[in-house]
């Protein structure tokens, strides 16, 4: 079976562009989170969606958005990008509960 | 609010050898999963284990054990028979069982690096 996917791998933007991450669960998953680590930390908390309906909010600003489709695939977006915003970005998916399993990650860069 | 501790930066051990890598953790909630995951340097995230706070009995995959000690919130990692391949970062990670998946609070990682 195909694990979480993640695209693209990696992107570099310019500051002030709009980016979109996506992001594909294990089959049979309905829950997909977020997450962002900045070079040298522990992966912080961005969005829970769980059947399609967001379930938690981390600490970010109103540029960041995201949305859970019917097939359970997700979207991260980003809007007006700053040069803090380059890091790595992590989706999980995991069942009702239990063990999560991430993917490769997409590595953006903001220059 | 959720908080993990792993108090080690960084740990050495001698391949064959086992290591122990701390984590502590702090929540007033009952029912909540603890996790712990590999990160080699290429980035991904592997999944290794998951002990949840209702489960009598610590958790075992493969050369990975969870060390559960719920009275001390303590969820330490035991890797035995340690490998070259097994230098890489770990963190740990805790969540809350409410249903509808996983928001995962992590810790500030321990790099483990294994030795000839």
């Amino acid at each position: 079976d195909a694990g979480v996917t993640q695209s693209p791998t990696h992107l570099i933007k310019t500051r002030g562009q709009h980016v979109t991450l996506r992001c594909s669960p294990i089959s049979g998953h309905k829950s997909v989170s977020w997450y962002q680590q900045v070079l040298g930390q522990g992966p912080q908390f961005i969005f829970q969606y769980y059947e399609k309906e967001e379930r938690g909010r981390g600490n970010f600003p109103d540029r960041f958005s995201a949305r859970q489709f019917p097939n359970y695939s997700s979207e991260l977006n980003v809007n007006a990008l700053l040069l803090g915003d380059s890091a790595l970005y992590l989706c999980a998916s995991s069942r009702d509960r239990g063990e999560a399993f991430f993917g490769q990650g997409t590595r953006l860069t903001v220059v | 609010a959720q908080k993990i501790t792993q108090t080690q930066p960084g740990m050495f051990v001698q391949e064959k050898e086992a290591v122990t890598l701390d984590c502590t953790y702090d929540t007033s909630d009952q029912s909540y999963g603890l996790f712990w995951y590999k990160q080699p340097s290429s980035g991904e995230m592997i999944f290794l284990i998951y002990q949840g706070s209702y489960d009598e009995q610590n958790a075992t995959e493969g050369r990975y054990s969870l060390n559960f000690q719920k009275a001390r919130k303590s969820a330490n990692l035991v890797i035995s028979a340690s490998q070259l391949g097994d230098s890489a970062m770990y963190f740990c990670a805790m969540s809350l069982i409410t249903g509808g998946g996983n928001k995962l609070t992590f810790g500030t990682g321990t790099q483990l690096k294994v030795e000839l």
